[in-house]
């Protein structure tokens, strides 16, 4: 699998942009990049993906760097039920090991602030 | 439309019981994926099942096992509990293919005392 690397936690003020970046430099071709969030012993909640298009939802925007090897999740305007720790990862369909399944890193533990 | 339904939502065995957990994937769903996270810890994967099949093991012994049913929904058994598989355990399901979503269900928390 392709690793992540992201922060280990951010801060955000209620009602501003929240921009959650992910470095993905080993990134392969068939390699999509996605977006989860787990508010405290809940079940993760998908976000949004994306393979090498930028990508918009009624949740979010993934912007992914030309070169695959980063991107960033937007949040555009952060509630206070944000609050939550964000996971990037990137996820092989070509076979393999990795085939079928997500592996979660530590990700990003957004904290939004009033 | 019903999302992913685990159930127990809670569970507590005692050490050297068997545990039978159960998922139902969203309709039309054929793929389900199942995961353990320890307290204060990653999700780890498990299994992966489509179509009836086990199609990707993680890193477990062979005490933790799995099926899935015709009709695509799953059950996770767990034998020879130990201490240290208390943990929630979560199943999520997807249709099959790449650029597809999963969507998680909320969760069964087992205890082994």
């Amino acid at each position: 699998d392709a690793k992540t690397t992201q922060p280990p936690s951010m801060d955000c003020a209620e009602g501003r942009a929240a921009n959650l970046p992910c470095n993905h430099s080993t990134i392969s071709g068939n390699e999509y990049v996605y977006w989860y969030r787990q508010i405290h012993s809940q079940g993760p909640q998908y976000i949004i993906h994306g393979l090498k298009n930028n990508e918009t939802n009624e949740m979010a925007s993934l912007i992914i760097t030309e070169d695959r090897k980063s991107s960033t999740l937007i949040l555009p305007h952060a509630t206070l039920r944000d609050t939550a720790v964000y996971y990037c990862i990137v996820n092989r369909y070509a076979g393999g090991t990795s085939y079928g399944k997500l592996t979660f890193g530590q990700g990003t533990i957004l904290t939004v602030h009033p | 439309e019903a999302g992913v339904t685990q159930s127990p939502t809670h569970l507590i065995k005692t050490r050297g019981q068997q545990a039978t957990l159960r998922c139902s994937p969203i309709s039309g769903h054929t793929s389900v994926y199942w995961y353990q996270q320890a307290l204060g810890l990653g999700l780890q994967f498990l299994l992966w099942y489509d179509e009836g099949e086990e199609r990707n093991r993680g890193n477990f012994p062979p005490r933790f096992s799995g099926r899935q049913f015709p009709n695509y929904s799953s059950e996770l058994n767990v034998n020879a509990l130990e201490l240290e598989d208390s943990a929630l355990y979560l199943c999520a399901s997807s249709l099959a293919g790449p650029n597809t979503e999963a969507f998680f269900g909320q969760g069964t928390r087992l205890t082994v005392v």
